[in-house]
């Protein structure tokens, strides 16, 4: 079985600083991918960044970057220089060997302060 | 493009009504997907299509129908609803070709909020 925990309900950044959201997951498929996804409150869920389980580097997309911890099973997701725009709800899901189903987190509610 | 379209926007619809949401990909994407997201909660997987065909249903009521015509589109029909089918319902689709997407992320279009009464 597939498990996605997010332990932080709610988090506060100062803009322009970097913040991280934490991920942890469980499977026992040995190829999976990571995923990130970014909520705004209008309601589209937008890819942000993904992370397979063989790649050696930790993912990056501009301002995010995935944390990779395998042996930990954790994904966290790094955003530096933290803007107004990005406050958000954050999911972080995983998919196993049956790469149409997602499991997700049950998010992180992220506020950027002026 | 990764655009994912969905109409209508809104919906407000009695428990006697018929209405269909639509979803739209010019992606070329080949698997297609129905999400049903309350406030606050992470997004639950509905259906899935794969290559046209109905590949994964998660236990949904009847009451929701969908309905893939061809690789482009996505319909969900609603038929006699409960006030506790109001959500957000997200469409999304991706690739299914290996090499085509390295992580088959999945793209999501704006949902439709749907409010039985």
């Amino acid at each position: 079985a597939q498990k996605i925990t997010q332990t932080q309900p709610g988090m506060f950044v100062q803009e322009k600083e970097a913040v991280t959201l934490d991920c942890t997951y469980d499977t026992s498929d040995p190829s999976y991918g990571l995923f990130w996804y970014k909520q705004p409150s209008s309601g589209e869920m937008i890819f942000l960044i993904y992370q397979g389980s063989y790649d050696q580097q930790n993912a990056t997309e501009g301002r995010y970057s995935l944390n990779f911890q395998k042996a930990r099973k954790s994904a966290n997701l790094v955003i530096s220089a933290s803007q107004l725009g990005d406050s958000a709800m954050y999911f972080c899901a995983m998919r196993g060997y049956n790469f149409n189903k997602f499991y997700f987190g049950s998010g992180t509610k992220l506020n950027v302060k002026p | 493009d990764t655009e994912v379209t969905q109409t209508p926007k809104h919906l407000v619809m009695g428990m006697t009504n018929k209405k269909s949401l639509k979803c739209e990909q010019h992606m070329g994407h080949r698997a297609m997907y129905w999400y049903k997201q309350k406030a606050k909660k992470p997004p639950e997987l509905m259906f899935v299509y794969s290559y046209e065909k109905l590949s994964i249903n998660e236990s949904v009521p009847s009451r929701f129908s969908p309905e893939c015509p061809n690789s482009s589109l996505l319909n969900l029909h609603l038929h006699a609803l409960q006030p506790e089918d109001s959500a957000l319902y997200l469409c999304a689709s991706s690739h299914l070709t290996p090499g085509l997407a390295r992580g088959y992320e999945q793209y999501f279009g704006p949902g439709t909020r749907l409010t039985v009464t």
